[in-house]
């Protein structure tokens, strides 16, 4: 079965700092890889997804994340945060064999604060 | 479109209680998804529906749960008899195809079974 580890559970950078927030899957194929984010007391919102194709994604907000197969990993990134990045990240794998996009298995999560 | 909407946004119920959390997914959408955020387990898919047919039940806890889709505007969640550990988050979220298609979530339901 396939999982998805966030090893950050919470993690603090300074306005104007650059952001990478790691994420490894495990799974025998390359899945369906996706990035939300989720703000105090909202649902969840796509920031960018991975199915095939150019292994550098890139998101809304000015996010970009990165599929390497090598590594098991998609790691989301960000050149330079805003105060209102501040929020909870999620990282979900799918198994396209196996309900496709539907069947999302999240991360546990990463917890970012912004300092100004 | 107002988005996913979700109701109640809080609950709070003592043990035993029948609860019951609603969903109105975005008009259009054919697939309705419920999940559970808690801090143990995360975010868990419980049941999804396409064209108001459940499709994939595996992730519903128990018996006490239930889930309905009686037309394409509306889906609830009901737990009965609700126990303390049912006290999580709740989403619902509504999607307009089978791939390469993105999820939208409503605010969710935040219950407090005590």
């Amino acid at each position: 079965a396939q999982s998805v580890t966030q090893p950050d559970i919470h993690i603090t950078v300074s306005e104007g700092a650059s952001l990478e927030l790691r994420c490894n899957y495990s799974y025998g194929a390359t899945p369906y890889l996706f990035w939300y984010v989720q703000s105090p007391g909202q649902g969840l919102q796509l920031l960018l997804k991975y199915f095939s194709g150019d292994t550098l994604v890139q998101g809304i907000k000015g996010f970009e994340a990165e599929f390497k197969r090598s590594q098991s990993s998609f790691n989301l990134r960000k050149p330079s945060v805003h105060w209102s990045d501040a929020a909870e990240y999620f990282c979900a794998v799918a198994d396209p064999f196996s309900g496709g996009y539907n069947k999302l298995i999240f991360g546990a999560g990463t917890r970012l604060a912004v300092h100004p | 479109d107002a988005g996913v909407i979700q109701s109640p946004r809080h609950e709070v119920t003592e043990m035993g209680q029948e609860v019951t959390l609603r969903c109105k997914p975005i008009s259009g959408h054919d697939y309705l998804f419920w999940y559970r955020q808690t801090m143990m387990r995360g975010l868990e898919l419980l049941i999804y529906f396409n064209n108001n047919v459940p499709i994939d039940d595996s992730g519903m806890p128990e018996d006490r749960f239930s889930a309905k889709m009686p037309n394409a505007s509306f889906s609830t969640l009901k737990i009965q008899p609700s126990e303390p550990r049912d006290s999580a988050v709740y989403f619902c979220a509504s999607s307009a195809g089978y791939m390469n298609t993105e999820a939208f979530f409503g605010q969710g339901t935040r219950l407090t079974v005590v």
